[in-house]
């Protein structure tokens, strides 16, 4: 089991750029999530898709959409870049039974 | 709405001393609690949970108890090492809800 895989690791952007972010998990987990990670913020929600062909807004979902593609996967799009959006990216999964997330090892974005 | 309220770090500590990383909490209900640890360059990993009050939730020799008369749910390590050298988030889970809230992390810095 790979878990939870994010793709890139690393990508640079100029401000305007567009770029899709892609998350999949092999653990057959309904629940998915986008979150995004700041120095002193701790980590915020953006969207979050509770089952297959549902999403929803988390607390910061301003220049974020999101595709559910499938059970397996959840992708982030920035349609027009802003330095703002300069952070590391955290996609999620779980199941409702055990409340517990499942982490993927992250995106860092740099906005230029 | 609901918070988390954490320490600030850094934390740091000498191998083999005892750690305490406060956690305090605002939520409406009866939420489950996390503590989740970050290890440098990965994702969150879920170290130990409690979901009500009085439960002792512990993991690799971590233990928090969740405290619903001071809304607390404390971080405690007995002898750390050097490898436990991390940020630790607390978050809840709100009751009904599959959306975490974390905190704003700690990061814990161990030497020998």
């Amino acid at each position: 089991n790979a878990g939870v895989t994010q793709t890139p690791k690393f990508q640079v952007l100029k401000t305007g750029q567009s770029m899709t972010l892609q998350c999949a998990q092999d653990m057959n987990h309904n629940s998915m999530y986008w979150y995004r990670q700041d120095p002193g913020m701790g980590l915020r929600l953006i969207y979050y898709s509770a089952s297959e062909g549902t999403t929803d807004k988390g607390e910061v979902p301003n220049g974020y959409n999101v595709s559910r593609l499938n059970k397996r996967e959840f992708s982030l799009r920035l349609e027009s870049a802003a330095p703002s959006q300069t952070s590391v990216y955290f996609c999620a999964s779980s199941e409702v039974r055990t409340e517990t997330q499942y982490f993927g090892p992250g995106t860092r974005l740099l906005v230029l | 709405g609901n918070s988390v309220t954490q320490m600030e770090g850094p934390v740091t500590l000498s191998e083999e001393a005892f750690l305490t990383i406060n956690c305090t909490y605002t939520a409406t209900g009866y939420p489950s609690l996390f503590w989740y640890v970050q290890y440098p360059g990965e994702g969150l990993q879920l170290l130990l949970k409690a979901t009500k009050a009085d439960d002792k939730g512990s993991n690799k020799g971590f233990e928090a108890t969740y405290r619903k008369e001071t809304t607390s749910f404390h971080l405690e390590k007995g002898s750390v090492q050097v490898s436990d050298s991390a940020v630790y988030f607390c978050a809840l889970r709100d009751t009904g809800f599959q959306k975490l809230v974390f905190g704003t992390g700690t990061r814990l810095l161990v030497s020998p």
